[in-house]
Formats: structure tokens, C-alpha cells, sequence
């Protein structure tokens, strides 16, 4: 059974559009997060969920709205979609977030969003 | 604020050769440090971490030690395999939340 998974993996759609982005571990975790990846390859948070509860939010536009409707599930919405939104979306979770952590986060195989 | 540094790539070597990606951090205190792997088409895996300084983490051949006086954690694997093809990233956790921040990615590609 995957640990988190995360639906859908790949995704075209127009520029305007909304769109979301489901995600659910069966981990156990208290914690799970979004992190974008850009045609770079580079990795950033996005945004980090403990127990429903935000934790983290990273200076992300707000068309991008979280929703956590229980500790094993962090859907990702996006209004408006722009060009610039195309990325590599991966979903993760860790056992309950603390100061110097040294949790393992696990990630979901990631979902690949073009936006023309 | 944190940071974490790795070498650029690609990285291309021949079949059981040595592999070293140097990766270098920045943060006060003793973060926990990470090696994660992308093959491609696929998500990020943990490969290894290491939570204290002087630790050594270790799976599938590859080994990263913990070094606090050099603020260091190089990815090494004596003898690489083609499946080693992949993304290799270092990232750091010292933070409420546990949030990771990612070093730039290597991209290494073994050649039979």
C-alpha cells in the first residue's frame, strides 16, 4: 500500500482554470506539508499542516488554499491558474512536528501539473 | 536563515566508479541532515539521514557523515550501478514544523 499517495499525477489545464490536488497517508502522521518542485528541480515548502492545524505557510500566493479536513488528508487548491504554476507538486507527511526534528518526512510520488 | 549547498551537476560516471556529491549547510545549531533521492519520473525517496554530529547514515551502499566542524554531509557510494541514475538531494531540518529546506539537486547519470 503506498504511504502517500497523491491524485492526480499528471495534470493539463488551461490558464485560468481551478484546479486541486488530493492527498492522503495512511502513515499514522500528524504532520503533512506541500512542497513545490520547478523546472529546476527546486524544492521549497509550501505549506505544513500539524493536526489540521496550519503550521507553515511560505509566502505563497494566496490562489493557493490548503485544506486539511482531518490529519490524514491535505488537499491542495488553486484558483486562477498561471503559466508559472507549472511545477511538480509533491504532498508529505512525519510523525508530529518539533523543535530540531529529526523526523523522517515521507513523500507522495508527486503530481505533474502543466498549465498552458 | 537556513541554507544548504551541493555541487552542481550532471555528474556522469562510468559503471563502478566512485561517487562523492559534496553538500555543505548553513544553520545555527545541529540540524538534522538528509539524502534524498529522485529517480526519474518518480517522487523523492529518503536515502539516509543523520540526526547528531558524527553520525554516519547508510542504505543501499551509500554513506554521509555528520560533520559539525565542517558543516558537511557528503554523499559517497563506492561503486555505482546505472539503476544509481537519479536526482540526489541533501536538505536540512532545524525548525518548528520540521520543515526541510533542499540543497539544489545533483543530477547523477552512470554510463554502463
Amino acid at each position: 500500500d503506498t504511504a502517500v499517495s497523491q491524485t492526480p499525477k499528471y495534470l493539463v489545464t488551461q490558464m485560468g482554470n481551478d484546479k486541486s490536488i488530493k492527498c492522503e497517508q495512511n502513515l499514522g502522521h500528524d504532520t503533512m506539508y506541500w512542497y513545490k518542485q520547478d523546472s529546476k528541480k527546486f524544492l521549497k515548502i509550501m505549506f505544513s499542516y500539524n493536526n489540521k492545524e496550519l503550521i507553515i505557510n511560505e509566502t505563497v500566493p494566496n490562489r493557493f488554499s490548503p485544506k486539511s479536513p482531518d490529519k490524514a488528508h491535505l488537499n491542495l487548491h488553486i484558483n486562477s491558474l498561471e503559466l508559472g504554476d507549472s511545477a511538480v507538486y509533491f504532498c508529505a507527511s512525519s510523525p508530529q512536528a518539533a523543535m530540531n526534528s529529526g523526523n523522517t518526512i515521507y513523500f507522495g510520488e508527486g503530481s505533474w501539473l502543466t498549465v498552458v | 536563515g537556513n541554507s544548504v549547498t551541493q555541487m552542481e551537476g550532471p555528474v556522469t560516471l562510468s559503471e563502478e566508479a566512485f561517487l562523492t556529491i559534496n553538500c555543505t549547510y548553513t544553520a545555527t545549531g545541529y540540524p538534522s541532515l538528509f539524502w534524498y533521492v529522485q529517480y526519474p519520473g518518480e517522487g523523492l525517496q529518503l536515502l539516509l539521514k543523520a540526526t547528531k554530529a558524527d553520525d554516519k547514515g547508510s542504505n543501499k551502499g551509500f554513506e554521509a557523515t555528520y560533520r559539525k566542524e565542517t558543516t558537511s554531509f557528503h554523499l559517497e557510494k563506492g561503486s555505482v550501478q546505472v539503476s544509481d541514475s537519479a536526482v540526489y538531494f541533501c536538505a536540512l531540518s532545524k525548525a518548528a514544523g520540521n520543515k526541510l529546506t533542499f540543497g539544489g539537486g545533483t543530477r547523477v547519470l552512470v554510463k554502463p
